[in-house]
């Protein structure tokens, strides 16, 4: 089966510029997450929805940070504006039941701000 | 909330040897247990994992062991080889909910031949 898709690969941007970064969950998945993991560290939850719906955004710092899964399917994650902390990469991960087993994680998207 | 910390940091063994990583989780409540290993460039992939039912599970040269009276799990890597040089990352949920993974600090492992 395919994996789960993000783009871009790489972005670098300059501080109080916008980001968005798109990922395509594994068919079938009703679950999908956004993790940041900053560098030498384990990745930290974002936001997890189950179909279009939110069920944790309780970590999203939502002055600069919103995110989308329309219809269910793909999503969207952006940061308006970016500031120097949010260089990091930003990974999608996606799983079958959403009950905290089951994760596949895509190859993320390194975002450096400068 | 729950919180993982993962020891050691960096770990460095000879091609051969074994490696060992451990880790401790907070919440009694954690019922489900996966190790990730993630290369330069990749996401993390998942290699192993336990559930709170069974205190060890192997597979091939990978083996975790869990003690959920001390809340803490282990990877066991034995018979090291220079492909197993990577970042591993443990985790922690409680399946049945709508829990979410709260990962570790991740171990450097180095597998020098």
């Amino acid at each position: 089966e395919a994996g789960v898709a993000q783009s871009p690969r790489y972005k670098i941007i300059e501080k109080r510029q916008s980001v968005a970064f798109w990922c395509n969950p594994i068919s079938g998945h009703a679950t999908l997450y956004w993790y940041q993991q900053i560098l030498g560290q384990g990745p930290k939850l974002l936001i997890q929805f189950q179909n279009n719906g939110v069920v944790d955004d309780s970590q999203l710092p939502k002055d600069r940070f919103s995110a989308e899964r329309l219809k269910g399917v793909d999503s969207t994650l952006k940061i308006q504006p970016a500031k120097l902390e949010d260089s990091a990469v930003y990974l999608c991960a996606s799983s079958l039941s959403g009950f905290g087993d089951g994760y596949t994680f895509g190859s993320g998207t390194r975002l450096t701000v400068v | 909330g729950e919180n993982v910390e993962q020891h050691p940091s960096t770990l460095s063994v000879q091609e051969g040897d074994s490696a060992v990583i451990k880790c401790t989780y907070s919440d009694s409540a954690s019922n489900y247990f996966p190790w990730y290993k993630q290369e330069l460039g990749k996401g993390p992939q998942l290699i192993i994992d336990i559930r709170s039912n069974v205190g060890e599970k192997k597979d091939q040269r990978i083996a975790v062991t869990l003690n959920k009276t001390a809340k803490h799990f282990s990877l066991h890597i034995t018979e090291t080889q220079p492909e197993d040089s990577a970042v591993y990352f443990c985790a922690a949920s409680m399946v049945g909910s709508q829990g979410n993974l709260i990962f570790g600090k991740g171990t450097k492992l180095s597998v020098k031949p």
